[in-house]
């Protein structure tokens, strides 16, 4: 079985300031791991995702995520943020190879302060 | 624009009542997903189809059910709808030729059943 957990369900930074949004995951096997976006009345839009190599990813719009496997994390992250950051933030785990569903954690809702 | 289509946008029924959820996967897409998103349950997978044969079952209540057509579109039919069947319903596509390919959203069929 899998399973994601997103710590905080709102986040709430200042302009220019750091964005951490917390994902652990639960899997038996190496996992494939996801990051998606969902601004206000659209669709789920990939950030970024891991699976194998490099455990740093770059994603879209200046987001990155490290894969720690003795963590069980896959923290996302952004340096500075932007009004437009304002979404939902869903981390999503894929562990069953040939079965391609997508496992969502509960999400969470950022908010940029002015 | 994630190139995932989805008719209706919005969708108000009655209970009681059946509906059908349409989808058209991005152009060269095999496998077609459905997911959905609601406040208490969150994004939960459905089912997925690839090249016209179901291929995953999630969550997916037995008044549901979905095919692929052979242009590869899918639908998604919901009957004897229940007041707890409200909820944004996804349908993502992806190559679904080898691997964990990238899920890619369409922007959802919102349903509301009074």
């Amino acid at each position: 079985a899998q399973s994601v957990t997103q710590l905080g369900s709102h986040v709430s930074v200042s302009e220019g300031a750091l964005v951490l949004l917390r994902c652990n995951y639960s899997s038996s096997v190496p996992p494939y791991l996801f990051w998606y976006v969902q601004y206000p009345n659209q669709g789920l839009q990939l950030l970024l995702k891991y699976t194998t190599g490099a455990t740093l990813v770059k994603g879209i719009n200046g987001f990155e995520a490290e894969f720690k496997k003795s963590e069980t994390s896959f923290h996302l992250t952004k340096p500075s943020a932007h009004m437009s950051d304002a979404a939902e933030y869903f981390c999503a785990v894929n562990s069953n190879f040939g079965n391609e569903k997508l496992t969502f954690g509960t999400g969470t809702r950022l908010t940029i302060i002015p | 624009d994630s190139g995932v289509t989805q008719t209706p946008k919005h969708l108000i029924t009655a209970t009681g009542q059946r509906v059908t959820l349409r989808c058209s996967p991005r152009s060269g897409d095999l496998s077609v997903y459905w997911y959905q998103q609601s406040l208490d349950q969150g994004l939960q997978f459905l089912i997925q189809y690839y090249n016209g044969e179901e291929r995953a079952k999630g969550n997916i209540l037995e008044r549901f059910s979905a095919q692929q057509f052979p242009d590869l579109h899918s639908e998604l039919n919901l009957s004897s709808l229940e007041l707890g069947d409200s909820a944004l319903y996804f349908c993502a596509s992806s190559r679904g030729t080898e691997g964990i390919d990238t899920q890619y959203f369409g922007p959802g069929t919102r349903l509301t059943v009074l």
